[in-house]
């Protein structure tokens, strides 16, 4: 079946620091990928996607490009606030019945002023 | 702009007792899901309803019901809870016509439930 890998945190950072969190998927077919962030006692938003490869989704200074020769949807900012501490989720999208989501085990990121 | 609406938002069960989680998306949606999250799992899918009249078994679809009430709201029954199903329950709604699986879904802001 469908699975996402992406990196365990916490990563911890210090602000206007670059961040990069690595997601690596397996699917058959070809799947739409996504990141979403969630905040404290708050549900996912979304962040970016991506459709097809080479895709390159942006979104608030963040930016991940689907990479299907390594199937790989990293997620990077150039410069981290504190407002982006956050848990960050890899996810991809089966396009098949009901659509559904398949999610990685989350990723904590803190940015220190 | 409400989107989707979970409620409640903390309950306390013991073992054995039976609960609904309910769930109302006022966007004109036609897919729900119903998702659990545990440290370090991500979101797993329990339920969901690709339209109003169906459901279909996600992951971990044992020790809950669901009911697809119409196609506004989506509710999760707990039948006789247990402490492993100790959570953070998400309902989320998306709209799934031509090219579905290319549009995001919308998430509620959770249910945490603790059994004991």
């Amino acid at each position: 079946g469908d699975s996402v890998t992406q990196m365990e945190g916490p990563v911890t950072l210090s602000e206007e620091a670059f961040l990069t969190i690595n997601c690596t998927y397996t699917a058959t077919g070809y799947p739409s990928l996504f990141w979403y962030v969630q905040y404290p006692g708050e549900g996912l938003q979304l962040l970016l996607k991506a459709t097809k490869a080479d895709d390159k989704g942006s979104n608030k200074g963040f930016e991940a490009t689907y990479r299907k020769e390594t199937t790989s949807f990293h997620l990077e900012k150039g410069s981290v606030q504190v407002s982006d501490s956050a848990v960050y989720f890899c996810a991809l999208s089966d396009q098949g019945a009901g659509n559904k989501l398949t999610f990685g085990g989350g990723t904590r990121v803190l940015v220190k002023p | 702009n409400a989107g989707v609406t979970q409620t409640p938002k903390f309950q306390v069960l013991k073992t054995g007792q039976s609960m609904t989680l309910q769930c109302a998306q006022d966007m004109n949606h036609n897919s729900m899901y119903w998702y659990r999250q545990d440290p370090g799992m991500g979101l797993r899918l329990i339920y969901y309803s690709a339209s109003e009249g169906t459901t279909d078994k996600g992951e971990v679809p044992n020790g809950y019901n669901v009911s697809r009430l119409n196609k506004r709201e989506f509710s999760l029954r707990l039948e006789s809870a247990a402490p492993s199903q100790t959570s953070v329950y998400f309902c989320a709604s998306m709209h799934a016509g031509q090219g579905g699986g290319n549009q995001p879904q919308h998430f509620g802001d959770g249910t945490r439930l603790s059994i004991l």
